[in-house]
Formats: structure tokens, sequence, C-alpha cells
């Protein structure tokens, strides 16, 4: 089945970097945007970002633009999330989640406005 | 910016009841770009309808979704224990997603 697998906890410092992993599997990677979003604790939902696997390119909240950086590997079928320059604000569950665009072998891309699934989330906490 | 408001921001019912969660736009949106998610605790957040009125797949008929405009609906009918978690709007035309506040249902 269409899975999306993120990696584990992390423990950061302020001012520091984090980086979650994404890995897809039950669907061919590079046909769907990876969409980023956060939750802080007891709060709702806040997009991040999306990316689109197939050539990379990127698109982010202005809240996070020039702090965030979103990646892939496609030999791997996994996505990539680093936040840098880390506050207490930034402790949150993060969350992967496919949708967004699907893009066909032709090049022509396809809004599907709905995110499914979602990765089960990493709780990124920053603290000194 | 298209911004949802949810409304109630929460509800206690009891098991077995029926009902109706509110997504307003603060402007006009396709139908087709409109999404609920279920997220129960210490969990993510699970698709149920998108296109404002198509269940996903494996959700029960006692979900449904309506609405149109700026206003839509999600109506859960007889309530089961697992029916009890938070609800999220969410809006996404191929600009920049937005989710709504959130509805939680608790039980009575």
């Amino acid at each position: 089945q269409v899975q999306l697998v993120q990696s584990g906890a992390e423990m950061k410092r302020p001012g520091a970097s984090v980086k979650v992993s994404c890995k897809a599997s039950g669907y061919t990677f590079n046909t769907y945007d990876i969409n980023w979003v956060r939750q802080a604790p007891g709060q709702g939902l806040e997009w991040m970002g999306w990316m689109n696997p197939n050539n990379g390119n990127t698109r982010f909240a202005q809240k996070f633009k020039g702090r965030v950086t979103m990646t892939r590997d496609i030999s791997i079928s996994t996505a990539y999330m680093e936040l840098s320059s880390l506050t207490s604000a930034d402790t949150a569950l993060y969350y992967c989640a496919r949708g967004g665009f699907h893009h066909d072998s032709s090049g022509y891309s396809n809004l599907v406005g709905w995110f499914d699934p979602w990765g089960q989330g990493t709780l990124v906490t920053v603290s000194s | 910016e298209i911004v949802l408001t949810q409304s109630p921001g929460t509800l206690s019912l009891s098991p077995g009841e029926t009902v109706t969660l509110s997504c307003r736009a603060s402007q006009s949106v396709a139908s087709s770009f409109l999404a609920w998610y279920q997220q129960n605790p210490g969990q993510a957040p699970r698709l149920l309808i998108y296109g404002a009125s198509t269940r996903a797949t494996g959700i029960p008929d006692r979900f449904s979704g309506g609405g149109s405009g700026t206003d839509f609906t999600l109506t859960i009918n007889r309530l089961e224990p697992g029916d009890f978690a938070v609800y999220y709007c969410q809006h996404y035309d191929g600009s920049r997603p937005t989710f709504g506040g959130g509805t939680k249902l608790k039980i009575k």
C-alpha cells in the first residue's frame, strides 16, 4: 500500500538545524508532490511547503522562506526537509504528505488538491 | 490568501448522535479543492473527504461532505467512539494550501 515513513524524533539546541526524511513506498515516487506540514503542541496544522520530486522544484510558505530546504533522493524514494536557525517555537510534529500535484510521464501535471497519505510524523524538540 | 474558519471549536456529543461540522472560506472556492481530515490523538491526519463530497478510500458512508462557495460541511452519522477526534478542512487550488483551525469532537 502507499506509505510514507519518516525518520525518528530529534532533539536540537536553539540555533541548530534539523533534517527530517520521508521514505515513500507503494507508488512511483516522482509522480506526486511531497508536502511538509507541521503541528505545534496542542495546535492546528501549518503548511510549510512542497517539493516536486520530478524536478526538485519547491515552493515555501512565506514564514519559512530562507530557513527551509526541501530535497529528494529519487534513487531511494526519499524526500528531506531541513529547517535551520531553530528556536523553541519550532518545537512541533513535522509531517510529510503526498499530494498537491500529480505528474505523469508525458510531463503533464494535474492538481490533486488533497494530501493522502501522511507520514507518521517526526517530533522535533528545540531546547537548551 | 483564503482563510478557513471552522466552527464550533469544540463539540461534546454522545455516541450514536449525528453531527454537522462547518468550514467557512473567506472567499468563494471551487468545491473540487476542499478536503476534510480526521486526526485522532497521537496519530497523523487521515483524509476523509476530497472534492468537498467524495469519500476517500475506506471511509464509511457515515461520513458525508457537502457545500459550495464559501460554506462547506462535514456530517457524521451515528457517532462511534473512534469518531471523537479533531477534524480539519483544507483548501488547495494550486497556490498555497490552507487549513482551518479544527473542530474537536469530545465524548459527553
